[in-house]
């Protein structure tokens, strides 16, 4: 299995701070990385695919970069709404998720 | 509307069964692969299980491999998730969620059921 290790488990920021999230694979899986955004009680929305292409309808605030083992997922000018849990999924095989990184409020 | 939407969550005691359903609307079920991906408390997400568009292919994670079956009614839009022999460990939030192919990024997720294994 591809092991995907996610960094930091949780921060904290403010409206208006760039927010960056890391996500380390196990073995070279190319381009295959999404991101998604997790609130309880909500479906999980899905933000960014292979890396870099914003999901359609998500905001240009969301950003993904990263080829390989190594990958990123930022947001800039944080928004009241975009405090939740976020998770990067490779799919270069059956999917397996990083641990997950809550953004909270400072 | 596109969305998917879970049900048949409950509490269960140790060794019993229970049947999820996911419906899909909004899109053309039988188009897509779909996923059961769940989340324990306080955990993070874990993959359980996939089966192909046409149903023809099915692929498990180990820790449920033999126990969970998942299959498909594409005429009724629905993927349902039979959990057999409960574990206490397989209590969690159950998520159904589409992608185009098996070997694809999920692009929709459902709100999830809650399933708890306790006597």
């Amino acid at each position: 299995d591809i092991q995907m290790t996610q960094s930091p488990p949780s921060l904290s920021a403010s409206v208006g701070d760039r927010v960056t999230i890391t996500c380390r694979a196990s073995q070279d899986i190319k381009n295959y990385v999404s991101w998604s955004q997790h609130k309880p009680g909500k479906a999980p929305k899905v933000l960014i695919y292979d890396a870099s292409n914003l999901h359609p309808g998500v905001p240009s605030r969301f950003s993904g970069s990263g080829s390989g083992t190594d990958f990123t997922f930022t947001i800039t000018n944080l928004q009241p709404e975009d405090f939740a849990t976020y998770y990067c999924q490779q799919y270069n095989s059956l999917p397996t998720f990083g641990g997950g990184t809550k953004v909270e409020i400072k | 509307q596109v969305q998917l939407v879970e049900s048949g969550g409950g509490v269960v005691q140790p060794g019993r069964s229970l049947r999820l359903s996911c419906v899909a609307s909004g899109f053309i079920f039988s188009n897509y692969a779909m996923h059961w991906v769940r989340q324990a408390p306080g955990k993070g997400l874990e993959w359980v299980a996939v089966q192909s568009y046409d149903g023809s292919k099915k692929f498990y994670a180990d820790s449920v491999k033999g126990r969970f079956t998942v299959s498909r009614d594409n005429s009724k839009d629905t993927l349902y998730l039979q959990l057999n022999s409960l574990r206490p460990e397989d209590t969690a939030m159950y998520y159904c969620a589409r992608a185009l192919v098996i070997i694809a990024p999920i692009d929709l997720w459902g709100q999830g059921s809650l399933v708890t294994v306790s006597s």
